[in-house]
């Protein structure tokens, strides 16, 4: 069964620096996206990312979030300068249509220090 | 405001027990529905999804859930729980006008069974 794969599976980073988080869709599905769950709180939304182009993005993805499709398979997420409240689980997932059901990846947990 | 909220935080069950976990929204316009499961050390699972039609939806490993409109509920049930449904239960909820995909999920609910 096709699956939707992250990596890293951890990255820790110091305060300031740049991360790359990786993700690789299943390869059918034309909608993508982030979200994250800091430690005890809700699964959150980041964005929403279509046709090479964000779609929706919340609150949380300011100027120091970015996300890319580099070539047919990757879907990346970077952080510029990394904050400690960063720290978090960040999930992938990818879907057929808009308001289909999401496949989520394993995520990559970021502890920030 | 969109949101979703998971009544029970941490439910406990013996095995054969029964199980319902409650959710609730707040959307503007049609809404579709989802369960998540999540696991020990696995990454969220689809359990089971209301896009329309029959509100009585059934999932995987004997789960259901029934979408009530009136009530802005979309409760999970389970007749007889296992020990290995022990996981964390995430309802979550899109929809509306210019539907970019946007999950909104509630708080999660740990479901605890004991052998």
């Amino acid at each position: 069964e096709p699956e939707v794969t992250q990596t890293p599976s951890h990255q820790v980073t110091q305060m300031g620096q740049e991360v790359i988080l990786r993700c690789v869709p299943i390869s059918n599905h034309l909608y993508f996206y982030w979200y994250r769950q800091i430690l005890g709180q809700k699964v959150e939304f980041l964005v929403s990312f279509y046709n090479n182009e964000i779609s929706e993005k919340s609150e949380i993805f300011d100027d120091q979030f970015s996300v890319e499709r580099p070539d047919g398979s990757n879907f990346t997420l970077k952080i510029r300068s990394t904050k400690l409240e960063d720290s978090a689980m960040y999930f992938c997932a990818s879907s057929t249509w808009t308001g289909r059901e999401q496949y989520f990846g394993p995520g990559t947990r970021l502890t920030v220090t | 405001a969109q949101s979703v909220s998971q009544h029970n935080h941490h439910v406990i069950l013996s095995e054969a027990a029964s199980l319902e976990l409650g959710c609730n929204y707040s959307y503007g316009g049609t809404v579709n529905l989802f369960w998540y499961v999540q696991y020990p050390g696995q990454h969220l699972q689809l359990l089971l999804k209301y896009f329309s039609g029959d509100p009585l939806v059934k999932g995987i490993k004997g789960f259901e859930a029934e979408f009530i409109k009136s009530k802005f509920s979309f409760n999970l049930r389970k007749p007889s729980v296992q020990w290995s449904d022990t996981a964390e239960y995430f309802c979550a909820v899109n929809g509306g006008s210019g539907n970019t995909g946007k999950l909104i999920f509630g708080q999660g609910t740990t479901l605890q069974v004991k052998p």
